[in-house]
């Protein structure tokens, strides 16, 4: 089965905090993608990745940034967490563009 | 531009019931369809895929058929059970690339 863990399921941080959110994909997939949920909003995407080292924006990465530096972990950064950061964010990864992507079980992230 | 519209929830039906959740969509080309399933905790789950028009996508006794003539991909089931309750996201995914675009959600309730 595909495994995708995140490292916390639950983070509460301040403002102005850098948080990082932690993916791990076990199943050497090629693409790995961050969203975040929100009520009414359904999923956007933030940031995704093709490969090891590269990164491309979404459509909404403003106050995020990424970072992979092996295969299978995909790291979402705040630099300066925000209360508008509080969200539900959501790692997912497939094995090639195309694919199914398989997603982790989320990070509910309260920003205080 | 591409998106995807779905009925607002949340619905709440009895057991045994019969769905229908509306989802319609706007995309340029011919984009690949999916329903996903959030189950409460959980992170998303593919439940069925058509990537074709006429396509219909079938899983867990739920089906969904792509129809271009009216653009829509309406998720379907004869029979609800309790363990139904969830929230269902319709997607499309543009089969240049990788991106997938969600729906808002619709949350449902199966009493018993």
């Amino acid at each position: 089965d595909v495994k995708v863990t995140q490292s916390s399921r639950y983070l509460v941080k301040r403002t102005g905090e850098k948080v990082f959110l932690e993916c791990v994909q076990d199943m050497d997939h090629e693409n790995m993608f961050w969203y975040r949920q929100d009520p009414g909003l359904g999923l956007r995407l933030i940031y995704f990745s093709y490969d090891v080292k590269m990164k491309e924006k979404g459509d909404i990465p403003e106050g995020y940034s990424v970072s992979r530096e092996k295969k299978e972990r995909f790291s979402l950064i705040l630099e300066s967490a925000s209360t508008n950061q509080t969200s539900m964010y959501l790692c997912a990864s497939s094995p090639t563009v195309g694919n199914t992507q398989y997603f982790g079980p989320g990070t509910r992230l309260t920003v205080l | 531009g591409n998106s995807v519209t779905q009925m607002e929830g949340p619905v709440t039906l009895s057991e045994e019931a019969f769905l229908t959740i509306n989802c319609t969509y706007t995309a340029t080309g011919y984009p690949s369809l999916f329903w996903y399933v959030q189950y409460p905790g959980e992170g998303l789950q593919l439940l069925l895929k058509a990537t074709k028009a006429d396509d219909k996508g079938s899983n867990k006794g739920f089906e969904a058929t792509y129809r271009k003539e009216t653009t829509s991909f309406h998720l379907e089931k004869g029979s609800v059970q309790v363990s139904d309750s969830a929230v269902y996201f319709c997607a499309l995914r543009l089969n240049r690339d990788d991106k997938i675009i969600f729906g808002k959600g619709t949350r449902l309730h199966i009493l018993p």
